[in-house]
């Protein structure tokens, strides 16, 4: 299986500020046709989760451009610019490219 | 507007069954793989299972292949995900999901306890 590693676990960030999240998985993440099935979520405080990136770097429909993602092969990172109040909660990145299709473990943001 | 709305959660004993429903609307349901992701008690998500558009075929992890079957009715706009063999490891929310590479749209989910 692959295995979705996530840093930091946590952290705190100020309004208006920059971070970014690093997610690493165990096997490279290129698909046989080419695509890199990385996906990044945000499930906020007593919500569903919602989609922010597919495919390393593709923003969904609606999502700010505060948000981007980036990376190749096993290394990715999502990253937050301008924080808002709005921004707080778990984030987690997913792989869609091989089954079983796995989750990394979350990383919480909270607004200092 | 696409919407995803999960049923049939609730408290089960150990070893029964339990059969939740998701009911799809606003966008074309038969052109779309989907997918169930749950949720255990204050932990991260799980995938728990996908199936074609078609339905022709499915896949799962071993944590649930041979006690949990995904399906579809196209005609009726519904997934379905019959859970046999429950165990206390299976307690979480259970959402519905669209999509299987990436899950651009999510179920507000609902919640099985497995317990005695």
């Amino acid at each position: 299986d692959v295995v979705m590693t996530q840093t930091p676990v946590s952290l705190s960030v100020s309004l208006g500020g920059q971070v970014s999240i690093s997610c690493r998985s165990s096997q490279s993440l290129v698909h046989n046709n080419g695509n890199t099935y990385l996906s990044w979520y945000l499930q906020k405080p007593g919500q569903s989760p919602q989609l922010l990136i597919y495919k390393v770097s593709n923003r969904f429909s609606g999502i700010s451009d505060r948000f981007s993602g980036s990376g190749s092969g096993t290394d990715f990172t999502l990253k937050i610019s301008r924080v808002e109040p709005d921004d707080l909660g778990v984030y987690y990145c997913g792989q869609g490219t091989q089954y079983p299709l796995t989750f990394g473990s979350g990383t919480k943001l909270e607004i200092k | 507007e696409v919407q995803l709305v999960e049923t049939g959660g609730g408290l089960v004993q150990p070893g029964r069954s339990l059969k939740l429903s998701c009911v799809a609307s606003g966008f074309t349901f038969n052109n779309y793989w989907m997918s169930w992701t749950r949720q255990a008690p204050g932990k991260g998500l799980e995938w728990v299972a996908s199936i074609t558009n078609s339905g022709g075929s499915t896949y799962y992890p071993d944590s649930v292949k041979g006690r949990f079957t995904i399906s579809r009715d196209n005609a009726q706009n519904t997934l379905y995900l019959q859970m046999n063999s429950l165990r206390s490891e299976d307690t979480a929310t259970y959402y519905c999901t669209r999509g299987a590479t990436s899950f651009a749209y999510w179920g507000q989910g609902t919640l099985v306890t497995v317990s005695s």
